[in-house]
């Protein structure tokens, strides 16, 4: 079974408007951390957002937030009022305690597309 | 200033040869990663190391082998039984025993073409 689960191959938002990019994922352990990554055309993977199994409060890094649904395993990426630079390909990833390393698991990914 | 330089950029190859893609950071981070991106596929981890002279193998080491001799430097070797090196690949880094938050930090990636 997949850790990560982006079911989102591809999505389309207007210029200024908010967006959801889904993110589901599987563990038994109590403890994980939840990351979100951006990855332009160029290449480079861009950390955009972290949340911690723990945290009581969904995490925000300016336009961007977490909805963070424990009970559900869902880990929404929300971008607030997109920006033509916003396009890119995201990616969700877990890291679990029980894996007894620092590495990530990542899911398949979302392109997101600005339209202006 | 601080980050991950991977060279070079572009890498072409003939089938049955091998070739080494250099990965150097310069964050002091301890844990150091590669990852192999191929397109719909996601990031899929190949080797990482959290400690100099020590490394672990990922979920797709077979063909693959790195080293650990420099905290600063962590280069990966893909050898001739790879049996489809062409893709993407990433160098990462972290800090290691500081938390569950410390995110991966990358480089710009390294595409190897075998023809």
């Amino acid at each position: 079974a997949q850790k990560i689960t982006q079911t989102q191959p591809g999505m389309f938002v207007q210029e200024k408007e908010a967006v959801t990019l889904d993110c589901t994922y599987d563990t038994s352990d109590q403890s994980y951390g939840l990351f979100w990554y951006k990855q332009p055309s160029s290449g480079e993977m861009i950390f955009l957002i972290y949340q911690g199994s723990y945290d009581e409060q969904n995490a925000t890094e300016g336009r961007y937030s977490l909805n963070f649904q424990k009970a559900r395993k869902s880990a929404n990426l929300v971008i607030s009022a997109s920006q033509l630079g916003d396009s890119a390909m995201y990616f969700c990833a877990m890291r679990e305690r029980g894996a007894g390393s620092y590495q990530l698991t990542f899911g398949k990914g979302t392109k997101l597309s600005v339209i202006p | 200033d601080g980050g991950i330089t991977q060279s070079p950029k572009y890498l072409f190859r003939k089938e049955g040869q091998n070739v080494t893609l250099s990965c150097e950071q310069n964050l002091n981070h301890d844990a150091m990663y590669w990852y192999r991106q191929d397109p719909g596929q996601g990031l899929r981890l190949i080797y990482y190391s959290q400690i100099v002279n020590d490394f672990q193998k990922g979920d797709i080491a077979e063909g693959y082998s790195v080293s650990r001799e420099k905290k600063e430097s962590f280069p990966l070797t893909v050898t001739s039984a790879q049996k489809n090196p062409t893709a993407f690949y990433l160098c990462a880094s972290s800090t290691a025993g500081t938390g569950f938050g410390s995110p991966l930090h990358f480089g710009n990636g390294t595409r190897l073409t075998v023809t």
